[in-house]
Order: structure tokens, then sequence, then C-alpha cells
């Protein structure tokens, strides 16, 4: 069966700070990958989605970054974190080709604070 | 564009208390409806989705939804509430082109009372 899985779960990073969140999917090939962000009661907010590897695709501008270096690997990245990037962030990943209907599946999120 | 819309921030029921939360979306064809369910903390949990044929479709933990075209709605049911079900839940379009991206609404916070 397919996992995925998010580290760390939390983080407290200061300003300025550089960032990295890592998501991996186990038991399927080739997922297109989404990365998410969850601001304190507010809905989901599409960041990056990836259909394949280096393909990465931005949804909204922003202070972030994604890369996909391997296959079932998804990066979320930042050289300097400002406070509004605090949020809980979720990768998630659909098995299906792009254009048909299929399911996304989440990770269980890492809840980021920026001080 | 798509959008969704659930109007209902936060609602509060009884334990065995039926439940209906709203979801309205806006697609220019007939969408991929989701519901997913999100406990504090953690991930979200599929609940049920729909993509074609039957209208009412049945959910894991006893939910169900049905997709009426007419009103652009795809609202959520449950007949008796359980305690356990207290938490945010999030009704999601999804596109039938690009990457199978998910448009999210706000989200609406169930909490439940004894």
């Amino acid at each position: 069966s397919q996992t995925i899985h998010q580290w760390p779960a939390t983080l407290v990073q200061p300003v300025g700070s550089p960032l990295s969140l890592e998501c991996t999917v186990e038991g399927t090939s080739n997922p297109n990958l989404y990365w998410y962000r969850q601001a304190a009661g507010r809905g989901l907010q599409l960041l990056f989605y990836s259909v394949g590897i280096g393909q990465i695709s931005s949804e909204v501008p922003q202070n972030l970054s994604a890369s996909r270096p391997q296959d079932r690997q998804f990066i979320l990245s930042s050289k300097k974190l400002l406070l509004s990037d605090s949020g809980f962030y979720l990768c998630a990943w659909t098995a299906s080709p792009s254009g048909t209907a299929d399911t996304q599946y989440f990770g269980p999120g890492t809840r980021l604070t920026v001080l | 564009a798509q959008s969704v819309t659930q109007p209902d921030i936060h609602i509060t029921v009884s334990e065995g208390a039926s439940l209906e939360l709203r979801c309205n979306y806006s697609y220019g064809a007939t969408p991929y409806l989701f519901w997913y369910v999100q406990s504090p903390g953690q991930g979200l949990q599929l609940l049920l989705k729909y993509f074609s044929g039957d209208t009412l479709v049945q959910g894991i933990k006893g939910f169900e939804a049905e997709f009426k075209r007419s009103q652009s709605s795809f609202n959520l049911r449950k007949p008796s509430v359980h305690w356990s079900d207290a938490a945010e839940y999030f009704c999601a379009v999804g596109a039938r082109t690009g990457a199978n991206n998910l448009f999210f609404g706000t989200g609406t916070r169930l909490t439940v009372i004894p």
C-alpha cells in the first residue's frame, strides 16, 4: 500500500533563517505531488505541484520554492523565512495522469512557526 | 475559475443529532467533488468523493453526500453524529484538466456536545 511521509512534524525557526521540508511517497511510481499551506482559521492554499522529476509549477508568488530531485521526493524550501510563512504545510499525492479523475492523499503535515 | 464556498464556519450539534454541512462550488464543467476531514494537528482524510454516476455517494464513518447539479451543491450529511466526529471538514472541487489540482473551501469546524 501507499504511504506518504513528511518531516519534520513541527519546526520553530527565526525570521531570516532557511527552511527545508521534505515529503516522500512510498508504494507508487510517478505520482503527482503537491504542497499546500494552511494558515490558522483558513482553508488550504495550493503552493506548488509537480507532475515529474524536475517539473515544478508554482500557483502563487511567494517566498518559497519547491524541488523534486527524485520521483517520490518533494522538497519545500526557503532561503529566508518571513513571519507570514508560519502555518501548517501539507504534502499530497495522486497516482493518475494529469487530466483524469483521482483522489489526493495527504501526509500528516508540518507545523511551522516563524518567530 | 473554480471555487468552493462553505458558508458555515462553525457548527455545533448535539451527539446523536443529524448533521448537514453545506458546500457550493463554481466550475465550468462537471466537477470532481470531495469531502475531507481533518482532526486537530493532523493531515486530511478522505471521507467520500463524486466523479460520476449515482449522485448520492456513501463514504466512511457513516457519512454521505449528494451532488445536485442544479444547485451547484455537494452537501455532506450524517444521520446521527458521534462525539468523535468533531473535526474540521473541507469540501473540494477537482479540475478535469491540468495536474488534478484541487480547490478547497475554507472549511467548517464541527463541535459535538454531549
